[in-house]
């Protein structure tokens, strides 16, 4: 494998399921961020992490967790989600947390019930 | 705060040239990113100016003016598969300083044979 993976690709929940979305970089970066993309808006920065250290929570409700057990891998834990939260969920990794190209993973497709 | 605006649709003759148009306004400014993402694809870096001037990446260059925060990423000899969606970003320098990138709402770029 190589660049960011993220699974699944696509994922249908109810508004009372509890699921998981998982990123892994493969590029020995350091920095690793999550997005989120509706249609018509621009993508929104949700968290950042640097060293597996949470640097940015961009004002994402609760229903959205974050996890980063280490540089390579990153979770995204939701719980009680809004129709609204319908969205593709893109995971990014950088070098480090000031580099200026970020590399993105090709992204989950998250409907909600 | 940021915010970007770029025009939300272009259409372009194949083998011609384009400009895709970025204006910005940002609290802090370290550099204009472009990204391009094909419909069902993850976004992809293209270029990055931090300072004024042109930048070229084969058929692609980005230009910036910090005087007038606008930027500009111009496409030759268009090819059909330079249709996509072109997003500018900036690096939204949140008062802890970690990064994440803001991005425009992105401009579609339609190619007509």
């Amino acid at each position: 494998e190589t660049g960011v993976t993220q699974t699944p690709r696509h994922l249908v929940m109810g508004m009372t399921n509890k699921k998981s979305l998982k990123c892994e970089q493969h590029l020995g970066h350091n920095a690793m961020y999550w997005y989120k993309q509706s249609a018509k808006k621009p993508l929104e920065l949700m968290f950042v992490y640097s060293l597996e250290e949470r640097v940015e929570n961009n004002s994402v409700p609760s229903r959205f967790s974050p996890e980063c057990p280490n540089s390579s891998h990153l979770f995204l834990h939701l719980h009680t989600l809004q129709p609204e939260d319908s969205a593709l969920y893109l995971c990014a990794s950088s070098q480090d947390w000031d580099s200026y190209e970020q590399y993105f993973g090709p992204g989950t497709r998250l409907t909600v019930t | 705060g940021q915010s970007l605006e770029q025009p939300s649709e272009v259409t372009a003759v194949e083998g011609a040239i384009v400009q895709i148009n970025c204006t910005y306004q940002t609290s802090g400014f370290y550099g204009l990113s472009w990204y391009q993402q094909h419909d069902g694809g993850a976004p992809t870096f293209l270029s990055y100016n931090a300072l004024d001037g042109l930048e070229e990446t084969g058929r692609f260059s980005s230009f910036l003016s910090r005087s007038d925060s606008y930027g500009y990423l111009l496409l030759q000899e268009l090819q059909m598969k330079d249709s996509a969606s072109y997003f500018c970003a900036v690096r939204d320098v949140s008062g802890g300083g970690a990064d994440g990138l803001t991005f425009g709402k992105g401009t579609h770029l339609i190619i007509q044979p």
